[in-house]
């Protein structure tokens, strides 16, 4: 069954500090990757996505992720830590094949940056 | 520009009731999704549209759930007789080409 795994509930990490979130994903083929935020009381935000193509991507707010197809994971990384980066992080696959097909989403983290 | 809107944003209806909720895509998006986000989970796939056709409904749980697109842009997710375990965030999202889905604040369903 095609599935993402987010192993972590929640992330601590000090403001200044590196941070990680990671995922790992189940799908066959050369999936399309993803990762949103979501904000109290908002909507997902898109961060970034992985189509094709170098193995690291950068997205919004300083994000990036890298792509490592050997052990499927795709996780989310960020060299500095704000407090403003607090919230719920959910990385996402689209599988191969189709067009404009469903996105399946891990189970989400919860990233608390302390000052 | 305008994102996707969702309306209502919060919805309290009795257990037996129909709803709608309803779904603005961004201008132009071709293609619109429902999720469901029950709490403390990943939003889990309900439909997708290819313009005005359903492409994949495989994720509604069932006959009670229904959706339409008649026009090709807004969308109405209709829920019959519901039950309290409907309760949940409602999400949509479009995309333009199929690759990166923007998402709607969602509409906040309870049913009593």
């Amino acid at each position: 069954a095609q599935s993402v795994a987010q192993p972590e509930d929640q992330v601590n990490v000090a403001e200044g500090n590196p941070l990680t979130v990671k995922c790992t994903y189940s799908v066959s083929g050369n999936p399309y990757l993803f990762w949103y935020v979501q904000y109290p009381n908002r909507g997902l935000q898109f961060l970034l996505k992985y189509i094709t193509g170098d193995n690291l991507v950068k997205g919004s707010y300083g994000f990036e992720a890298e792509f490592n197809k050997s052990q499927t994971s795709f996780h989310l990384k960020k060299p500095s830590a704000l407090v403003s980066d607090s919230a719920l992080y959910f990385c996402a696959v689209r599988p191969p094949g189709g067009s404009a097909s469903k996105i399946i989403f891990g189970s989400g983290t919860r990233l608390s940056i302390r000052p | 520009g305008a994102g996707v809107s969702q309306t209502p944003s919060n919805k309290v209806t009795e257990k037996g009731k129909y709803v709608e909720l309803r779904c603005d895509p961004i201008s132009g998006h071709t293609a619109l999704y429902w999720y469901r986000q029950s709490l403390g989970q990943g939003p889990e796939f309900l439909i997708y549209f290819q313009g005005t056709g359903a492409a994949d409904d495989s994720g509604l749980p069932n006959d009670r759930f229904f959706a339409v697109r008649p026009e090709g842009s807004v969308s109405t997710l209709k829920i019959q007789r519901t039950e309290r375990g409907d309760s949940a965030v409602y999400l949509c999202a479009s995309s333009p080409h199929g690759e990166t889905q923007y998402f709607g604040p969602g509409t906040r369903l309870l049913v009593l």
